[in-house]
This record gives structure tokens, sequence and C-alpha cells, in this order.
């Protein structure tokens, strides 16, 4: 049973420019969580969601950043018009319902922007 | 959102000692999820606790659920380079809106 996959796993992009950040959750699992780490930092949640549905997006910034999961494919998180500051490690979670459960996160993408 | 508080922030042992380390909460969480995080890696889950009190025990690894459900325990027992790493932990917040929570870490550094 393979584990949740993060691609890539190292993404450079220019300041303006777009990132797209993918994520396949565990098979069976059908809840997907977004977090962001920065260096000697904890991780700090970004959004929850279901499939076709966004459940909680309370630490996601309003502007620039959306995230999907449709009901065929992985999950995405998009970081439009990137700036230094995006630069982080994105970790994405998954579990088979939501709450009180085990989550299993994926390696993760470190986003650079230069 | 609830805050959940880790100490120590972070600890020096010699090999072969025991570690203990704990979260404590303002609020009741219903599941604590242990995880270890190496540099460059995604956390990996350790423990999973679902009942107050309960305790488990994962090889050299045990952790509890405290009993007011506010609070839990890592330890390691005779610990080994390899343990190197940072430690979450982490809980269900069981609101209306389901998100994992999780403490700030501690940075656990194992002297061979």
């Amino acid at each position: 049973n393979a584990g949740v996959m993060q691609n890539p796993r190292h993404l450079v992009r220019r300041r303006g420019q777009e990132a797209r950040l993918r994520c396949s959750p565990m098979k069976g699992h059908s809840h997907v969580y977004w977090y962001r780490q920065l260096p000697e930092e904890g991780l700090k949640f970004m959004v929850y969601l279901q499939k076709e549905n966004i459940i909680d997006e309370s630490g996601m910034p309003k502007e620039r950043f959306s995230a999907e999961f449709p009901k065929e494919g992985p999950s995405i998180l998009r970081i439009q018009q990137v700036v230094r500051g995006d630069s982080a490690a994105y970790f994405c979670a998954s579990s088979p319902r939501g709450g009180d459960t085990e989550a299993f996160f994926g390696q993760g993408t470190r986003l650079t922007v230069v | 959102g609830q805050q959940l508080n880790q100490s120590p922030q972070s600890m020096f042992i010699q090999e072969g000692e025991d570690v203990s380390m704990n979260c404590t909460s303002s609020s009741i969480f219903n599941t604590w999820l242990w995880y270890k995080q190496d540099p460059g890696e995604g956390p990996v889950l350790l423990i999973a606790l679902y009942k107050a009190g309960e305790l488990t025990s994962n090889g050299r690894l045990t952790a509890q659920f405290g009993i007011t459900r506010k609070d839990s325990f890592l330890n390691i027992s005779a610990s080994i380079p390899s343990d190197v790493g940072i430690y979450f932990c982490a809980g269900w917040d069981g609101g209306s809106n389901y998100k994992l929570t999780f403490g700030k870490g501690t940075l656990l550094t194992v002297n061979p």
C-alpha cells in the first residue's frame, strides 16, 4: 500500500511565477490536509479538503493561494505570483476520515523562490 | 484554535539514556498522535492514542494519553544515535472543522 505521494520533491520558481504542488493520498483516504513548515519551525495548518470540497481553509492566505481535491486525481496546492516569503517545505497528509484517526504525511515539496 | 505546548524544546543526551517529553493543551483532545521528523523528510507517525489513560508502546517508545485528556507523554528508552530528530505531538481539533494541530517539537540530540 503506497504511502502519501507528493511531487515534486523540490521546486524552484522565480518571483512572480506560479507553483503547483501535488499530493496523492494513501489508497482509501479521502481526507487531505496541507501544512507549511519554515526552517526550524513546526507545521502550520493551511487547508483541509475532502473530495471536491474545501472543509477548512482558515490557515491559508486569502490571496495567491488556492487548493483543490478533484473527484479524480491528486490534490493540488497552487501558489500564484510567488514571493521569496513563500519559500518553505509544504507537506500533505491524508486520513481515512476526518479527525480522531491516524494521519500520514508525504515527504513534502521544498519550494525555493529565487 | 487549540494550542499545544510541547516541552522541552530540545534535549541533549548520551546514548543509552532514557528520554521523556510531553505535550499539554488548554482544551480537551480526543486523539493524540506522536511523530518523528528527520531532516529533509516528512513526519513519520510513531504512536496514536485514542483513550484517556491509554498507554501504548512501539518498540522502545511508549506514549500515554493523560487522564485529563489535556496532555500526553512520550518516552524513549535506551536511546540510540538514530533516535536523533524532531519529535512532534499532535492532536485533532474536535470542533466543527477537524484539523490536526501540532506542538512546536522537541529536538533530540543523542551523543554516542
